[in-house]
C-alpha cells in the first residue's frame, strides 16, 4: 500500500482537461513545497513533469501545471493529447528533514 | 551529459544474491546522494534506498530492509545495491536516480533501468 493515494485511473477525450489528485499527510504532502510528479510510457523511465508542487522543467508543456490545497497535490492536464496516455506517479518526501521518497501508486491516464 | 547506467541484473534463483551497479558521468557524482527505485511488473514505483553523498546516511524501504544494501564507490563514480535473499516479489526494473534536492531546479535523472528476474 503506497503512502500518497492517487485514484487508480482517469481518462478524458482529446482538448478535454483532467486532474488527478494525490494524498498524503500532513508531514509529507502538507508539511512542505516538495511535490513532484512524474509521465511514464511503457518501457520508459519515469520523466518528471511537475517538481516543487507547481513548477515544470525546462521542455514541458503548459498543458501541465499543479497545484496543493492541504494534505492533497493535484495534478491537471489541459487539451488532452493522444501522446498524454500513460501513467502518472506523484512523489514526495516524507518530511522536510527526510531522505526517503514516498510515491503514490500511480494513476493510469487513458485518452479516449 | 547527466547520464546513469544500471547493469547487473538477470534471472536469479530465489534465495540467491545479486549486486546491481549504477555508473554515473556528467555531474559531480560526489556532491549528490543516489537513490534506488523499483517497478515490479505491471505495478507502480516503489523506493527503495537511498544513500547520502558520502555514504554516511543509507535509509531502506520496509520491503528490503535487511536484505538490501547500497553502498558506493566515489573514486568510480558508482552506486551499488547488493541484494541478498532474493524472492519472488523483488522481480522488478530497478532505476538508479540521482537525488534532485541540490541539483538546479527541475533538474531530475533516472537511469533506463535494469531488470531483476527471481525465478527457478
Amino acid at each position: 500500500q503506497s503512502a500518497l493515494t492517487q485514484p487508480a485511473s482517469v481518462s478524458g477525450s482529446p482538448g478535454q482537461s483532467i486532474t488527478i489528485s494525490c494524498t498524503g499527510s500532513s508531514s509529507d504532502v502538507g508539511g512542505y513545497n516538495s511535490v513532484s510528479w512524474y509521465q511514464q510510457h511503457p518501457g520508459k523511465a519515469p520523466k518528471l513533469i511537475i517538481y516543487d508542487v507547481s513548477n515544470r522543467p525546462s521542455g514541458v508543456s503548459n498543458r501541465f501545471s499543479g497545484s496543493k490545497s492541504g494534505n492533497t497535490a493535484s495534478l491537471t492536464i489541459s487539451g488532452l493529447q493522444a501522446e498524454d496516455d500513460g501513467d502518472y506517479y506523484c512523489s514526495s518526501y516524507m518530511s522536510y528533514t527526510s531522505d526517503i521518497l514516498e510515491f503514490g501508486g500511480g494513476t493510469k491516464l487513458t485518452v479516449l | 551529459q547527466v547520464q546513469l547506467v544500471e547493469s547487473g541484473g538477470g534471472v536469479v534463483q530465489p534465495g540467491r544474491s545479486l549486486r546491481l551497479s549504477c555508473a554515473a558521468s556528467g555531474f559531480d557524482f560526489i556532491s549528490y546522494g543516489m537513490h534506488w527505485v523499483r517497478q515490479a511488473p505491471g505495478k507502480g514505483l516503489e523506493w527503495v534506498s537511498f544513500i547520502s553523498y558520502d555514504g554516511s546516511k543509507k535509509y531502506y524501504g520496509d520491503s528490503v530492509k535487511g536484505r538490501f544494501s547500497i553502498s558506493r564507490d566515489n573514486s568510480k563514480n558508482t552506486v551499488y545495491l547488493q541484494m541478498n535473499s532474493l524472492g519472488a516479489e523483488d522481480t522488478a526494473v530497478y532505476y538508479c536516480s540521482r537525488d534532485s534536492r541540490i541539483a538546479p531546479p527541475g533538474e531530475d535523472y533516472w537511469g533506463q533501468g535494469t531488470l531483476v528476474t527471481v525465478s527457478s
